[in-house]
């Protein structure tokens, strides 16, 4: 299986504040297709995940343009530029390429 | 806008089958663009893939369940059902029922949206 490793595992931001996750996979996560099967969630509090990122680097439809995502191969990061109150919550990684699907631990992101 | 929504008992004996529904709703459970998924919870843990399914039936598993994991589909209700036997305490988690959509060009699940609320399944005598 391919396994997903995510730092740091918490992170507490100030309003207004750039934040970043790191995310690594075992393995590359590009397919020989040129796309690259990595996705980030966010889980708010009470809530059931929401997709934030795929493909590396592709906002869902509806996520706010203060969240990007970058990297290759087995490095990824979320960046979100402007941390704002509603964006806390845990946010993972996932990796698509190959079964089984597997996720990162998570980031806890809360508000200072 | 699709909705999903798990349903079925929120606490299973030990040993025995743990079994849940998600109803899909707002469109159909055959569109080609989609398979359907099962991802779960345990507390305070991170999020694990279960399985998905396709309209047609196709299954992909994970191996660390696969031995006591059934997915099935039902197109004439729009729903589609997990049942996980031999159930333990590990088994204890929040289930989430979720939509994978399809890339044609590598034949991959490529993200989850949108996902059900989830339930909370408990293991317990």
């Amino acid at each position: 299986d391919i396994v997903m490793t995510q730092t740091p595992l918490s992170l507490s931001v100030t309003p207004g504040q750039p934040a970043s996750i790191s995310c690594k996979s075992s393995e590359s996560l590009l397919h020989r297709d040129g796309k690259t099967f990595l996705s980030w969630y966010l889980q708010k509090p009470g809530q059931s995940p929401q997709l934030l990122i795929f493909e590396v680097s592709n906002r869902f439809s509806g996520v706010p343009e203060r969240f990007s995502g970058s990297g290759s191969g087995t490095d990824f990061t979320l960046k979100i530029s402007r941390v704002e109150a509603d964006d806390v919550g845990i946010y993972s990684c996932m990796q698509n390429l190959q079964y089984p699907f597997t996720f990162g631990p998570g980031t806890k992101v809360d508000i200072k | 806008q699709q909705q999903l929504q798990e349903s079925g008992p929120g606490l299973v004996k030990p040993s025995e089958t743990l079994s849940l529904t998600c109803t899909v709703s707002g469109g159909s459970i055959s569109s080609p663009l989609y398979y359907w998924a099962w991802i779960r919870q345990p507390p305070e843990k991170g999020l694990e893939w279960i399985g998905s399914i396709y309209h047609r039936g196709n299954t992909y598993y994970n191996p660390s369940l696969q031995s006591r994991l059934t997915i099935s589909v039902d197109t004439s209700e729009n729903q589609f059902s997990l049942k996980l036997s031999s159930v333990t305490a590990a088994d204890t988690a929040v289930y989430y029922c979720a939509r994978l959509r399809y890339d044609f060009s590598t034949g991959l699940g490529n993200y989850f949206d949108p996902w059900g609320q989830g339930t909370l399944v408990t293991v317990s005598s």
